[in-house]
């Protein structure tokens, strides 16, 4: 699997979009970006995923940058319980396992 | 989103004693489920993937007669701490992967809430 890098840390207003990058420069044709989250103490939480296009569901939406090295994960509108370890995971379908990085630590403040 | 139970949520045990942890997909069956831990402060490890009637794949590194693992119905993957230690305490977390669909949809995970083992 194609490794990826997050910042460490990052900060949002409540109420603000949250907006998470990923760097996967070396992501092959056939790989799909995951986007997981976890809460403290908590299993983690499928988010979404992409190939190439950009994608939206009801809890946030994926960006893919159109050479696809890189993403945002947007958050539209952030609250308290979106603080979490946000984590980006590139995966071929054939290859099954996920390699979790260090994640993205989002602390949303009031 | 699918549903994954993991049982017990916690657990403190004495050591030398095994403890079983159980995944279950509630409304979906998985072929291949997967095991971590975590350390605090940690991301997740992968220790093994657990595939349906045959034997699990194990990470290097990880001791495959201490952490047995059996999988044996579409919806059941038991994870055994064997002759568990202080050093096996950690949080102990299953996923199932949601399998036999198109494209990317398949290779989404679904994770149990995770069990904290702490061994004495």
């Amino acid at each position: 699997d194609a490794k990826t890098t997050q910042p460490t840390s990052m900060d949002c207003a409540e109420g603000r979009a949250a907006n998470l990058p990923c760097n996967h420069s070396t992501i092959s044709g056939n790989e799909y970006v995951y986007w997981y989250r976890q809460i403290h103490s908590q299993g983690p939480q499928y988010i979404i995923h992409g190939l190439k296009n950009n994608e939206t569901n009801e809890m946030a939406s994926l960006i893919i940058t159109e050479d696809r090295k890189s993403s945002t994960l947007i958050l539209p509108h952030a609250t308290l319980r979106d603080t979490a370890v946000y984590y980006c995971i590139v995966s071929d379908t054939n290859a099954g396992k996920s390699t979790f990085g260090d994640g993205t630590t989002l602390t949303v403040k009031p | 989103g699918a549903v994954v139970s993991q049982h017990p949520s916690w657990v403190i045990c004495k050591s030398g004693t095994s403890v079983k942890i159980e995944c279950r997909s509630l409304d979906f069956q998985a072929t291949t489920m997967f095991w971590y831990r975590q350390f605090p402060k940690q991301s997740l490890m992968l220790m093994a993937t657990s595939n349906e009637g045959s034997k699990a794949t194990y990470e290097q590194g990880v001791e495959k007669d201490k952490f047995l693992i059996n999988h044996a119905s579409l919806t059941l993957s038991t994870l055994t701490v064997t002759s568990a230690h202080p050093e096996d305490s950690s949080f102990y977390i299953c996923s199932a992967r949601l399998g036999g669909r198109a494209g990317g949809t398949k290779n989404i995970q679904y994770f149990g809430a995770g069990t904290r083992l702490s061994v004495l």
